[in-house]
């Protein structure tokens, strides 16, 4: 898998958008970019995946660079119920690749 | 569907003794995988299984054994509990590269 740099934590307004930065200049063609939350005590979530257009589900919007090196998750209302840990993982489409989780990014939606 | 189930929510061992946590998913999915994550760090990879008789090791395995004789079942065994196994035990199933997790064992070792 590539490696997937975050920044360790942000704040948002409740309401607003929130915009979650992910680089993986290493990313190889074949893999994705998948974006997971953990909301406290809860075993993580999966919200959107993709691998070179944007993507865009009930939950959120995956927009990912032409170059690939990088892709920001976009919460587009935030509610103080997204706050949660973010995780940008890069692997490819296969599920017996499994997952390896860093960091994330500690996402505090303030009102 | 009920999704990916986990029993028990909480359990309390003392040293030296073993228990076997239960995932369960009913969406037919070939891969399953336990992880655990300790307070304040994030999930570690423990066993996994790519379907029905087939399982192996991930970054933690030591003190652990799965065996997977369904496709919905995937139960994980600690042998002889250590303190350094008490963590949040999540067990997860995937479909096309996406994992979905159960809500986590909470297991605390005496």
């Amino acid at each position: 898998d590539a490696k997937t740099t975050q920044p360790p934590s942000m704040d948002c307004a409740e309401g607003r958008a929130a915009n979650l930065p992910c680089n993986h200049s290493t990313i190889s063609g074949n893999e994705y970019v998948y974006w997971y939350r953990q909301i406290h005590s809860q075993g993580p979530q999966y919200i959107i995946h993709g691998l070179k257009n944007n993507e865009t589900n009930e939950m959120a919007s995956l927009i990912i660079t032409e170059d690939r090196k990088s892709s920001t998750l976009i919460l587009p209302h935030a509610t103080l119920r997204d706050t949660a840990v973010y995780y940008c993982i890069a692997k490819n489409n296969n599920a017996g690749n499994m997952l390896t989780f860093g960091g994330g990014t500690r996402l505090m939606v303030k009102p | 569907n009920a999704g990916v189930t986990q029993t028990p929510k909480f359990q309390v061992l003392k040293t030296g003794q073993s228990m076997t946590l239960q995932c369960a998913q009913d969406m037919n999915h070939e891969y399953m995988s336990w992880y655990r994550q300790d307070p304040g760090m994030g999930l570690r990879l423990i066993h996994y299984s790519v379907g029905a008789g087939i399982t192996d090791q991930g970054e933690v395995p030591n003190g652990y054994n799965v065996s997977r004789s369904t496709t919905e079942d995937f139960p994980l065994r600690l042998l002889s509990a250590a303190p350094s196994q008490t963590s949040v035990y999540f067990c997860a199933s995937s479909y096309e590269g996406a994992w979905f997790f159960g809500p986590g064992t909470r297991l605390t070792v005496l």
